[in-house]
C-alpha cells in the first residue's frame, strides 16, 4: 500500500522560531511533492511543491527540502508567526490522474 | 470564481439513511476527487474522475457511489449510511496540467447516528 508518513504530529513553537515537518515515503512511482496548509473549518489549500528532481525550494518564509536517496522531504517555516497555526499535510502524487497521497497531518501553534 | 463549492456543509443521517454530497466547480478541471478525513489519518481517497463520464475507485470506495455527467459536478452518494461513514468529506478539482496542485471545498461534515 502507497503510504505517506508524517512526523511529529503535533507541534509548538514560539513566534519567530523555526517549524520543521517531515514526511518518509516508500513508493519511488511518487512524482510530484505538495504542502497543504488547513484552517479549521476549512479545506486545505496548496502551501508550496517540489519535484524530485529539485534538492529544495523555498517560496517566502517557506521552505521544501527533498532527499531523494532517503525518500524523505521536510518542510520548514522560518519566523513562524501565530497565523501559521493550522494543520499542515504532505503529499506525494502518482498515476496518470494525479492522484494524491497524504500524511496523517501535523497541528502547529504558533506561541507568543 | 467560486472555485470548488460543496453542499451541505453540515448534515446529521440515521443508519440506514441515504444521501447525496454535491460537488461543483467552475474552473473547468477535468480531475475531480473525493477524500475523507477523519482525525489523526490524514485525507483518505474515496472515488476520482479524470472527465465526464469516467469515474475509479480510490482507496476507501466500500459505501459510497459516484457519477461524472459533466465536467462541472462530481457527487458522492451514501447508500445505507453507517457510523464509520462519519468524516468530513472533501471534494477537490485540478487541471491535467503536471505541477498543479488540487483547490478543495470547504468540507461537508457528516455524522451518522
Amino acid at each position: 500500500q502507497q503510504q505517506v508518513k508524517q512526523s511529529p504530529q503535533s507541534l509548538i513553537v514560539q513566534k519567530g522560531g523555526i517549524s520543521i515537518i517531515n514526511c518518509a515515503y516508500e513508493n519511488t512511482a511518487f512524482d510530484y511533492f505538495p504542502w497543504y496548509q488547513q484552517f479549521p473549518g476549512k479545506g486545505p489549500a496548496l502551501l508550496i511543491a517540489i519535484r524530485p528532481d529539485v534538492s529544495e525550494k523555498k517560496e517566502g518564509r517557506f521552505t521544501i527540502s527533498f532527499n531523494k536517496s532517503a525518500k524523505q522531504f521536510s518542510l520548514h517555516i522560518m519566523d513562524s508567526q501565530p497565523g501559521d497555526s493550522a494543520t499542515y499535510f504532505c503529499a506525494a502524487r502518482t498515476g496518470t490522474a494525479s492522484k494524491l497521497t497524504f500524511g496523517t497531518g501535523t497541528r502547529l501553534q504558533v506561541t507568543l | 470564481n467560486a472555485g470548488v463549492t460543496q453542499t451541505p456543509k453540515f448534515r446529521i443521517l440515521k443508519i440506514g439513511q441515504s444521501m447525496t454530497l454535491q460537488c461543483t466547480q467552475d474552473m473547468n478541471h477535468n480531475y475531480m476527487y473525493w477524500y475523507r478525513q477523519d482525525p489523526g489519518m490524514g485525507l483518505k481517497l474515496i472515488y476520482y474522475s479524470v472527465g465526464a463520464g469516467i469515474t475509479d475507485k480510490g482507496e476507501v470506495p466500500n459505501g459510497y457511489n459516484v457519477s461524472r455527467s459533466t465536467t462541472e459536478d462530481f457527487p458522492l452518494r451514501l447508500e445505507l449510511a453507517a457510523p464509520s461513514q462519519t468524516s468530513v468529506y472533501f471534494c477537490a478539482s485540478s487541471s491535467a496540467g503536471f505541477g498543479d496542485g488540487y483547490t478543495f471545498g470547504s468540507g461537508t461534515r457528516l455524522t451518522v447516528v
